[in-house]
């Protein structure tokens, strides 16, 4: 069975430094990964995935994660965080060869930008 | 503009009185799904569509049904509510559809339930 582990529940990060909000994940196959954003009160924002290729993903807003394979890891980092990057993070991942409706999100980790 | 649509996006509701919460998208995505969130459990899906008439049951499906009788439609059926089912419940899609295949899910705003 495939999962998703998100090991902080918050992280706090103070306006112009590096945050990293991190995902771990299992699969039988190869993984699709994603991350998504949600702001309060609002659906989920797509921010990037990783299909093939690249191991280093950049998305929406700054951000880029690197697909590590051998550390079964997908990390969310972003160089420069700002007050408005705010919001709960999700990492979610699907078997690329398992079903395609079946795709599996973390418990979230809130992040709090502080100026 | 490509969205998905749920309805309706807060209702309070009783033990066992049945409620349906629609879902539509214009994408023409083949695949849907519904997600509840619940604080501390993240999203989890509920069930899913691969496309017309063709379902399967995700994580925690009791207490709920669902119908794909068309592609742009995916409704979520509580029969008969309780209160464990309060949540804050999602609809995504997700396909080749007529934006051609990103990868990425299409996320409705969200339906806020709670069973009294």
């Amino acid at each position: 069975a495939q999962s998703v582990a998100q090991p902080e529940d918050q992280v706090n990060v103070a306006e112009g430094n590096p945050l990293t909000v991190k995902c771990t994940y299992s699969v039988s196959g190869n993984p699709y990964l994603f991350w998504y954003v949600q702001y309060p009160n609002r659906g989920l924002q797509f921010l990037l995935k990783y299909i093939t290729g690249d191991n280093l993903v950049k998305g929406s807003y700054g951000f880029e994660a690197e697909f590590n394979k051998s550390q079964t890891s997908f990390h969310l980092k972003k160089p420069s965080a700002l007050v408005s990057d705010s919001a709960l993070y999700f990492c979610a991942v699907r078997d690329k060869d398992g079903s395609q409706g079946n795709l599996i999100f973390g418990k979230g980790t809130k992040l709090s930008v502080k100026p | 503009e490509a969205q998905v649509t749920q309805n309706p996006r807060y209702l309070i509701t009783v033990t066992g009185k049945k409620l349906t919460v629609t879902c539509s998208q214009n994408m023409n995505h083949e695949y849907m799904s519904w997600y509840r969130q619940d604080p501390g459990l993240g999203l989890r899906q509920i069930y899913y569509s691969m496309n017309v008439e063709v379902t399967d049951k995700g994580d925690v499906p009791e207490g709920y049904k669902v119908s794909r009788k068309e592609k742009r439609n995916f409704p979520l059926i509580l029969e008969s509510p309780s209160p464990n089912q309060t949540s804050l419940y999602f609809c995504a899609s997700w396909g080749s559809g007529s934006l051609g295949d990103t990868g990425e899910l299409f996320f409705g705003e969200g339906s806020r339930l709670t069973v009294l």
